[in-house]
């Protein structure tokens, strides 16, 4: 059972370069999430699915789209990359509104450090 | 201000001590209250979760959440090297889909 799998992990870009991170969940979850995380400002987040076919802006969603492909799928693209973006970027799944069991915990991945030079 | 803080540390306690790690809110409406841990260059990962008011014991580990003062903590009793990690803690609204994190506190167990 992998869990939550984020792709790459590391990558350099220049600036202005465009990328997607991707991102697939096994779990059957509902709900599926990006953060970013920078020193000294814990995890922001960026956008968020709560559910297949609906998608949602964060906190900083500046810079970025995603795309929910299908139930485990959730990509995050950078258009034209600028240093600001460097940092480490996180994708969680959860069960979302609909879990039986109340437990409204995230699985995330394992992050992939993203670097704009 | 933020609606959840938390101290960044670092906090360094020797091997067997006993660890204190405590955020506050703003937003009484939370219900669930969670504590998530994060090695190095690693994903977070969650510990432990709590309903409402009240105590929970995993092990170690204590969650511990005061609705009345807004204010929640993680005590690891006997801490061990290997809890040298960062420890977020996180809470939401029965119901919602986004959790609120707080920005994490270093910890670091000397052996």
């Amino acid at each position: 059972n992998a869990g939550v799998t984020q792709t790459p992990k590391f990558q350099v870009l220049k600036t202005g370069q465009s990328m997607t991170l991707q991102c697939a969940q096994d779990m059957n979850h509902n709900s599926m999430y990006w953060y970013r995380q920078d020193p000294g400002m814990g995890l922001r987040l960026i956008y968020y699915s709560a559910s297949e076919g609906t998608t949602d802006k964060g906190e900083v969603p500046n810079g970025y789209n995603v795309s929910r492909l299908n139930k485990r799928e959730f990509s995050l693209r950078l258009e034209s990359a600028a240093p600001s973006q460097t940092s480490v970027y996180f994708c969680a799944s959860s069960e979302g509104l609909r879990s039986p069991r109340g437990h409204y915990g995230y699985t995330f991945g394992s992050g992939t450090r993203l670097t704009v030079v | 201000q933020k609606e959840v803080e938390q101290d960044p540390g670092p906090l360094s306690v020797p091997e067997g001590a006993i660890v204190s790690l405590n955020c506050t809110y703003s937003n009484s409406a939370f219900q669930y209250f969670m504590w998530y841990r994060q090695y190095s260059r690693k994903g977070p990962e969650l510990l432990m979760y709590t309903y409402s008011s009240g105590n929970k014991e995993d092990g170690r580990f204590t969650a511990q959440v005061d609705k009345s003062s807004k204010y929640i903590s993680l005590f690891i009793r006997d801490s061990q090297p290997s809890d040298s990690a960062t420890y977020l803690c996180a809470m939401t609204l029965l119901g919602a889909s986004k959790i609120i994190f707080g920005s994490g506190t270093r910890l670091s167990i000397r052996p």
